[in-house]
């Protein structure tokens, strides 16, 4: 099946900095989204991108679809960004467009 | 719009003992995914449905199952409890969006 990395595992930041997370996936995407949980689990959908750029207020993320990554860009970080940031894929393989494949996550700690 | 809503939000079971997790989704959408999330092994696909059939199913054991109902809500069985099975259920909606909307979850405990 598909392989999904994200870099860094963890990352550690003063608050104000910005940052790069980065999701390199093995295969065409059909559906590539970007995921925020939050300390109580819940997964926040940040954007749903499988090429192209997008921005939402200090978050962008740029996908690269032919050669295979994403990128997360994090600017001017706060405290309430801290959490574990997902990648997730559907490979394009013609069936469903909902089962997705996670990444391991990056660990996000900003501190003030 | 209300979001995706999950019941219960914590559950302990003991071992052998079976569970039903409920799903709601975001009015008008069609499609519920489960996701399974564990600290060894991350978040994974369970199955999705979508009107009222199973489209898609991962690689767990014929212990779980699920249903969907006209309503479009959502319904997964875990039975005979063990406790690796302990972890954070997660279901997601969506369709006719493309991007998938995640529950805040029940976090089963099997002891």
């Amino acid at each position: 099946g598909i392989q999904v990395e994200q870099s860094p595992p963890d990352l550690i930041l003063q608050e104000g900095a910005n940052s790069t997370l980065r999701c390199n996936f093995s295969d065409s995407v059909n559906n590539l989204q970007w995921f925020h949980q939050n300390p109580w689990g819940q997964l926040i959908n940040l954007f749903y991108i499988p090429s192209g750029t997008k921005q939402n207020g200090r978050l962008s993320a740029t996908t690269v679809a032919t050669e295979r990554y994403s990128l997360l860009y994090i600017s001017s970080s706060q405290t309430t960004d801290s959490g574990v940031y997902f990648c997730a894929v559907v490979p394009y393989s013609g069936g469903s467009n909902y089962k997705l494949t996670f990444g391991k996550g990056t660990l996000l700690t900003v501190n003030p | 719009k209300a979001g995706v809503t999950q019941t219960p939000r914590y559950l302990i079971k003991t071992r052998g003992q079976q569970v039903t997790l409920s799903c709601s989704p975001i009015s008008g959408h069609r499609s519920v995914s489960w996701y399974q999330q564990t600290p060894g092994q991350g978040l994974q696909f369970l199955f999705e449905y979508f009107s009222e059939t199973q489209r898609n199913k991962g690689n767990f054991p014929g212990r779980f199952s699920g249903r969907q109902f006209s309503n479009s809500r959502s319904e997964m069985n875990v039975s005979t409890l063990e406790l690796g099975d302990s972890a954070l259920y997660l279901c997601a909606s969506s369709y006719p969006t493309d991007t998938q909307y995640f529950g805040p979850g029940t976090r089963l405990t099997v002891l």
